[in-house]
């Protein structure tokens, strides 16, 4: 069972482009974290939101938590090839942590 | 290098074979994850120790069991291994385990199982 559905699944951009990575839920989460993984390697963490409608920004990234701590998104301004991999969402409930299905993310130079 | 170290980087074995699986956390991290990554599956929880104790458990199968040693290493063992049951897996380390998603875990590079 899924309980996180990532959007898009793949998303192939030129360079210098914008981006959106949506990660959505009809659960509630107590926090919301968000990973960059590269091919071979472990999830890096990127960010951590608790707060619903909290907005965190890291360089081009900002990452947002929904009012309801249900959803969350990943914006990134002016992609760079070192931008490219896979990214996830994670969101705790409980003592449960659970995975988001991933946005392949591929940008062009 | 995220500290967190894991053996072997690949494994390939038989079906109904037993494997066991390694893991060093960082210096100092109290708390040992293990997940499973599969196309079909994506990331999936298994199971968490904290201090020697088990403090979460996930989707692990019961043919699945893990333990965290006094030296706070930790070994997942895999028992009467299925062709399904071949994927990465993981393992992440974090300082106190708390609750609630906010303790930051950094994961190991993985250990690829391959079941033939």
């Amino acid at each position: 069972t899924q309980l996180l559905e990532q959007s898009p699944q793949f998303l192939s951009i030129q360079e210098g482009e914008n981006l959106t990575v949506y990660c959505n839920s009809s659960s509630v989460f107590s926090s919301l974290q968000w990973y960059r993984q590269e091919p071979g390697e472990g999830p890096v963490l990127l960010v951590t939101v608790v707060t619903g409608g909290e907005v965190k920004k890291l360089k081009r990234l900002t990452f947002q938590f929904g009012d309801a701590r249900k959803d969350s998104s990943l914006h990134i301004t002016a992609a760079q090839p070192g931008d490219t991999g896979l990214y996830l969402c994670a969101g705790a409930a409980g003592n449960q942590f659970y995975f988001g299905t991933g946005t392949s993310l591929t940008v062009i130079p | 290098d995220s500290g967190v170290t894991q053996t072997p980087k690949h494994l390939i074995t038989a079906t109904g074979q037993r494997v066991t699986l390694r893991c060093s956390p960082r210096s100092g991290d109290l708390s040992v994850y293990w997940y499973q990554q599969s196309l079909d599956q994506g990331l999936q929880f298994l199971i968490q120790y904290y201090n020697g104790e088990e403090r979460a458990k996930g989707n692990i199968l019961e043919r699945f069991s893990a333990q965290q040693f006094p030296d706070l290493h930790s070994e997942l063992n895999l028992s009467s291994l299925e062709l399904g049951d071949s994927a990465l897996y993981f393992c992440a380390s974090s300082a106190l385990g708390r609750g609630g998603g906010t303790d930051t875990q950094y994961f190991g590079p993985g250990t690829r199982l391959t079941v033939l």
